[in-house]
């Protein structure tokens, strides 16, 4: 079975550009996380979507911050435009059942 | 409110060695408690978990106890080796689907 697939895995733009990253989760999870994950911190939640639906996005900073999952399948965060302490990890997660989760492999963001 | 708080590292230990990471938490209800696991440039893999109280969870040689009473979720090793160098992180979720990871433990096992 294949994991949780992200690209890019690395990333570097000036600030001020924007930048999309991308996930597919493990087919048939219903519920995906998008994370953010600065260097030496542990994930910290952005947005959760059961199918579709964004269900937790209070973290998300929306004034340059986007995410969709169109087709409740994989989904797209988009940051426009890109300020210099942007530049983190950022990871997504996916799961079937409650209390698993199983995570991709980061993007790493550099902004210059 | 939710949190988790963990030993800052980072660990040094002798291949053998025995390892202990403490992490503690604070949650409403009867959380799920976890351990993840973060080899250099990857995402995190789940280690291994315990659901309700005086629950042991075990992968790979490591172990840790749902500790109700002291809210403890320490992780061990009784002898580790050089691959088992990574950043360990304990998490919790209240509700199945909300998760709170604490700051990290950063294992390195030399020979």
């Amino acid at each position: 079975e294949a994991g949780v697939v992200q690209s890019p895995r690395y990333k570097i733009i000036e600030k001020k550009q924007p930048v999309a990253f991308w996930c597919n989760p493990i087919s048939g999870h219903n519920t995906l996380y998008w994370y953010l994950q600065n260097l030496g911190q542990g994930p910290e939640l952005l947005i959760r979507y059961e199918n579709e639906e964004a269900v937790d996005d209070s973290q998300l900073p929306k004034d340059r911050f986007s995410a969709e999952r169109l087709k409740g399948v994989d989904s797209t965060l988009k940051i426009q435009p890109a300020e210099l302490g942007d530049s983190a990890v950022y990871l997504c997660a996916s799961s079937d059942v409650m209390d698993t989760q199983y995570f991709g492999p980061g993007t790493r963001l550099t902004v210059l | 409110g939710n949190s988790v708080t963990q030993m800052e590292g980072p660990v040094t230990l002798s291949e053998e060695a025995f390892l202990t990471i403490n992490c503690t938490y604070t949650a409403t209800g009867y959380p799920s408690l976890f351990w993840y696991v973060q080899y250099p440039g990857e995402g995190l893999q789940l280690l291994l978990k315990a659901t309700k109280a005086d629950d042991k969870g075990s992968n790979k040689g490591f172990e840790a106890t749902y500790r109700k009473e002291t809210t403890s979720f320490h992780l061990e090793k009784g002898s580790v080796q050089v691959s088992d160098s990574a950043v360990y992180f304990c998490a919790l979720t209240p509700t199945g689907n909300q998760f709170y990871f604490g700051t990290g433990t950063s294992l390195t096992v030399i020979p």
